[in-house]
């Protein structure tokens, strides 16, 4: 099976940087995937880590270590917008039918 | 706009009734998704359809059932539902099959369902 851990919730004002993490105990997966979650709305993807590393997207960056069993999302320049649902998840290497998501990191932007 | 929609956006039913929620996706994918979420619960996948063909159905009570009569169109019949049931319920597609390109999934903006 697949469990993705993340935090429930994360205050940041505009314009600060946050990282909202995602630690996983997996049987084996093709890569980890963001989606952002505005309320009232459809999940949305953000980014993908087939590999070890970092991937930069304009302002969103997520990064991926498996052998730390560890990943994050990273948002720079942060604005009014950026409040939403954060998800990471990840696709089952033994069964390509099944995704597994984490619950979720609300993030509020204050002023 | 993720090229998957979804109606009715909202629906109240009674336990006793009988409703259809449909999903249409418009971006030639393969596989479509049913997923239920709840508050504060990661999202649980339901049911999965790969070139129409029931692939998956993760243990779902049996008073949801799946349909989907083509690629384009996926629906869930719903039938003396729980209060428990009240959730959103998201429709999903991807390009279906294996392979890195193929993990994103296109989310609707889901139907709120309330079971009285």
């Amino acid at each position: 099976g697949q469990s993705l851990e993340q935090p429930s919730e994360v205050t940041a004002v505009e314009g600060a940087i946050v990282q909202i993490n995602c630690t996983y105990q997996t049987s084996g997966f093709y890569g980890l995937s963001w989606y952002q979650q505005h309320d009232g709305g459809a999940p949305t993807f953000l980014s993908y880590n087939g590999l070890d590393g970092l991937e930069e997207t304009g302002r969103f960056s997520s990064f991926l270590s498996r052998s730390d069993s560890y990943g994050y999302l990273l948002l720079q320049e942060l604005q009014m917008k950026d409040s939403a649902s954060y998800f990471c998840a990840v696709r089952d290497l033994n069964n390509f039918n099944k995704f597994y998501f984490g619950s979720g990191t609300k993030l509020n932007v204050k002023p | 706009e993720t090229g998957v929609t979804q109606t009715p956006r909202h629906l109240v039913m009674g336990m006793t009734n009988k409703k259809s929620l449909k999903c249409e996706q418009h971006l030639g994918h393969n596989a479509m998704y049913w997923y239920k979420q709840s508050a504060k619960k990661p999202l649980e996948l339901m049911f999965v359809y790969s070139l129409e063909e029931r692939v998956e159905n993760n243990s779902v009570p049996s008073r949801f059932s799946p349909e989907c009569p083509n690629s384009s169109h996926l629906f869930l019949h719903l039938h003396t539902l729980q209060p428990e049931d009240s959730a959103l319920y998201l429709c999903a597609s991807s390009p279906g099959g294996r392979g890195v390109s193929t993990d994103t999934q296109y989310f609707g903006p889901g139907t709120r369902l309330t079971v009285l």
